[in-house]
């Protein structure tokens, strides 16, 4: 059964600083792995998804990467804002159904 | 814009009542799911449906059922609710499988307290 680590748990940075988020999963042999924000009390927004076959997506500030072999997967949110401040959730797609890591809280300080 | 929509954001309801969750989706996806998020164990697959008529069982489906009766709807179930199933349920859809640019979107999700 697939399963999905992110680390870490929590994160606060300064404003300004880049963030970087880790994933880690342990069937390699998924379709796609995505990368959600969620806001307390709302749902999950997607933010980027890579596909099994690409190395790396970039979507503005946020860029993901992809190492398939490792299994791993890296979020780097550069020159992070106040309004960054969310949960970051990534997700494997194996076979249609999507394994959830349990997220990094992030906090941005002004 | 894609979108996905639950029927209430909050509802309050007392154990042993019968508990329907309703989910739309606007892209003509295959797929549909349903999640509960607790703190502490993250998100977990209720039951997801892969068709029209066609269900599977999650990680914890017990407690639960679900319907699918057109491509658009999944209906989440509580035949008799608990206390225990006091949670926020999110739902979710996505293309077909075999697509490589399968990306799944959530709606907004409903916090349901059971007293």
């Amino acid at each position: 059964k697939q399963e999905v680590t992110q680390i870490p748990a929590a994160l606060s940075v300064p404003e300004g600083e880049n963030l970087v988020l880790n994933c880690s999963f342990t069937d390699s042999a998924i379709y796609n792995l995505q990368w959600f924000r969620q806001d307390p009390g709302k749902g999950l927004t997607s933010l980027l998804l890579i596909q099994s076959s690409q190395r790396e997506q970039t979507s503005g500030r946020l860029n993901a990467s992809l190492d398939k072999s490792s299994g791993r997967s890296t979020l780097y949110i550069a020159a992070s804002q106040p309004g960054d401040s969310a949960t970051y959730l990534c997700a494997a797609d194996s076979w249609g159904k999507f394994q959830f890591g349990a997220g990094t809280q992030v906090v941005v300080t002004p | 814009d894609v979108k996905v929509t639950q029927s209430s954001r909050y509802l309050v309801k007392r154990t042993g009542e019968k508990v329907f969750l309703e989910c739309v989706q606007d892209m003509d996806h295959e797929n549909m799911f349903w999640y509960r998020q607790d703190p502490g164990l993250g998100l977990r697959l209720i039951y997801f449906s892969y068709d029209v008529k066609m269900k599977e069982k999650g990680d914890i489906p017990e407690g639960y059922s679900v319907s699918r009766e057109k491509k658009e709807r999944f209906s989440l179930i509580l035949e008799s609710a608990s206390t225990n199933q006091t949670s926020m349920y999110l739902c979710a859809s996505s293309g077909r499988s075999s697509e490589m640019n399968n990306e799944q979107f959530f709606g907004p999700g409903t916090r349901l307290t059971v007293l």
